[in-house]
Formats: structure tokens, sequence, C-alpha cells
């Protein structure tokens, strides 16, 4: 079966910092993969969305970027964190071909 | 592109009574319907989709009814228990775009 993994679970970095997510999927080959935001208590703001290595495409244009330098892994960046950075970061993948969407875990990142 | 509005924003009933969310959308093309329940501080899990070739789908306590005319789907939680009390969000996907449009979400509160 297919297991989406996102580390870290929670995070603590000053404003200005750089950023790392990493998210991995299991038990598929070629998935689609997403990023989302979402902060709290409000909606799934997606960022950016991969159907294959190296293909990226942003939904919204700020200082985050995305990776996928291998198949199942999706890399989210910033080089210089902002306060409004802060949030509900979540990584899902779909199956080539489908619509159905499966998030991870997340990652709860808070910018001071 | 897509547009989904997402009605009540929150919804506040009796364990045992029925809830109803309803979604409408505004591209005739999206075709693919699931819904997501995100308990506090956890990832969105798909409880059940529907796709346009179908008028309703039941799971249980759960269904859903979408209406193409219209362009309207909704869900319906039978026997309400405390354990479902989550914000739920509905998407709407376009054939072939695999990029889902989220609703704002609508947050049930089961009073025991």
């Amino acid at each position: 079966s297919q297991t989406i993994h996102q580390w870290p679970a929670t995070l603590v970095q000053p404003v200005g910092s750089p950023l790392s997510l990493e998210c991995t999927v299991e038990g598929t080959s070629n998935p689609n993969l997403y990023w989302y935001r979402q902060a709290a208590g409000r909606g799934l703001q997606l960022l950016f969305y991969s159907v294959g290595i190296g293909q990226i495409s942003s939904e919204v244009p700020q200082n985050l970027s995305a990776s996928r330098p291998q198949d199942r892994q999706f890399i989210l960046s910033s080089k210089k964190l902002l306060l409004s950075d802060s949030s509900f970061y979540l990584c899902a993948w779909g199956q080539t071909g489908q619509e159905t969407q499966y998030f991870g875990p997340g990652t709860r990142l808070l910018v001071l | 592109g897509e547009n989904v509005e997402q009605h009540p924003s929150t919804l506040s009933v009796q364990e045992g009574d029925s809830a109803v969310i309803k979604c409408t959308y505004s591209d005739s093309a999206s075709n693919y319907f699931p819904w997501y329940k995100q308990e506090l501080g956890k990832r969105p899990q798909l409880i059940i989709d529907i796709r346009s070739n179908v008028g309703e789908k039941k799971d249980q306590r759960i269904a859903v009814t979408l209406n193409k005319t219209a362009k309207h789907f909704s869900l319906h939680i039978t026997e309400t228990q405390p354990e479902d009390s989550a914000v739920y969000f509905c998407a709407a996907s376009i054939g072939g775009s695999y990029i889902p449009t989220f609703g704002r979400g609508t947050s049930l509160i089961v009073h025991p």
C-alpha cells in the first residue's frame, strides 16, 4: 500500500532563515505531487504541483520554491522566511491519471 | 477557472441529528467531486467522492448527491456522533487537470 511521509512534523524558525520541508511517497511510481498551505482555521491553498521529476508548476508567486529531485520526493524551500510563512504545510499525492489526492501528516511551521 | 462555494461555514447539530453541507461549482467541465474530513491538527482525509456519471453515493452514515444541471453537490451525514465533529472540505476537479478547487470548509460541531 502507499504511504506518504513529511518531516519535520513541527518547526520553529527565525525570520530570514532558510527552509526545507521534505515529502516522500512509498508504494507507487510517478505520482502527482502537491504542496498546500493552510493558515490556522482557514482553507487549503495550493502552492506547487508536479507531474514528474523536474516538472514543477507554481500556483502562487511568493518567496517559496519547490523541487522534485527524485520520482517520489518533493521538497518545499525558502531562502528567507517571513513571519507570514507561519502555517500548516501539507504534501499530497495522487496516482498518475487519477484525480484523488491523499494528504501527508503535515508540517507545522512557526516563524518568529 | 473553477470556483467552488461551500455553505454553511459553521454547522452545529445535536447528536443523532442529520447534517447537510452544500457546495456549488462554476465549471460544467468538472467531473470529480471529493469530500475531505479534517480533525483538529490533523491532515484532511478523503471520506467519500463522486463522479459526474453518478447522482448519489452512500457509505454507511455518509452520502453525497450531485446535481449536474444545477452544478451543486451535497454531503449528508445521518445519525451524527461527537466524533463527526471536524472541518469538512468539498472540492471539484475538471477532467484531466488533476488540480482540485477546494471549498473554504465547513466546521461541523456535534453536541452530545
